[in-house]
């Protein structure tokens, strides 16, 4: 069981917008800034797309966007378009004892 | 730009032992820690283990300690992973990262992972 917990699927059309969510614990979301978001393409290198909550790398698109509210942070996909369809993993700073936690991951389907 | 490049993984027997390597270009390479993350079957992402820049210091998960070793030779732009006593719930596909921050000035933002490699194989079982 994975530290902090995301739905295991969500799904949009092309062009609509959707939210993931990663409940974790005061402990780790709710205690840190640190919270970054990745993206899985089965085959490829995982992708960074979100840190300090809500910061972008530079080359990822405007349309991922971050947030927190307490112990919940969200990854936010807006104008879905069909290669955004990939495992999406949250993972948060945890303290100086556990350091790192994951979510178990949430499998976006672009209809 | 860049590049991480692992390699090593292979099918072993419990209680066995692997060393999996990782190669990096693109940035100075010795400025940075690396972590290896890895993904079991059907599960999610588990962050390994984290070495400093300098080799010097590691963390680990509480999973692998005592059983798995992480090195890095900054000469030659590589980290190891010495895997030592091999369970069949180490199987996974093991991916080095390099964190995000330089290791002189993170925090807790040493655990935010900006570069990843394909990913390589380890597979135990007899």
């Amino acid at each position: 069981q994975s530290a902090l917990t995301q739905p295991r699927s969500v799904s949009g059309s092309p062009g609509q917008s959707v939210t993931i969510s990663c409940t974790g614990t005061s402990s780790d979301v709710g205690a840190y800034k640190y919270v970054s978001w990745y993206q899985l393409h089965p085959g490829k290198a995982p992708k960074l797309m979100i840190y300090d909550v809500s910061k972008r790398p530079s080359g990822v698109p405007d349309r991922f966007s971050g947030s927190k509210s307490g112990n919940t942070a969200s990854l936010t996909i807006s104008g879905l378009q069909a290669d955004d369809e990939a495992d999406y993993y949250c993972c948060s700073y945890a303290g100086s004892y556990t350091l790192v936690v994951f979510g178990g991951g949430t499998k976006l389907t672009v209809l | 730009e860049v590049q991480l490049l692992e390699s090593g993984g292979d099918l072993v027997q419990p209680g066995g032992s692997l060393r999996l390597s990782c190669a990096a270009s693109g940035f100075t390479f010795s400025t940075y820690a690396m972590s290896w993350v890895r993904r079991a079957p059907g599960k999610g992402l588990e962050w390994v283990a984290t070495i400093s820049g300098s080799g010097g210091t590691t963390f680990s998960a509480d999973s692998v300690k005592g059983r798995f070793t992480f090195s890095r030779d900054n000469s030659k732009n590589t980290m190891f992973l010495q895997m030592n006593t091999l369970r069949a719930d180490d199987t996974a596909v093991y991916y080095c990262a390099k964190n995000l921050v330089p290791w002189a000035y993170c925090g807790g933002d040493c655990y935010i992972f900006d570069s990843w490699g394909q990913g390589t194989l380890v597979t135990v079982s007899s």
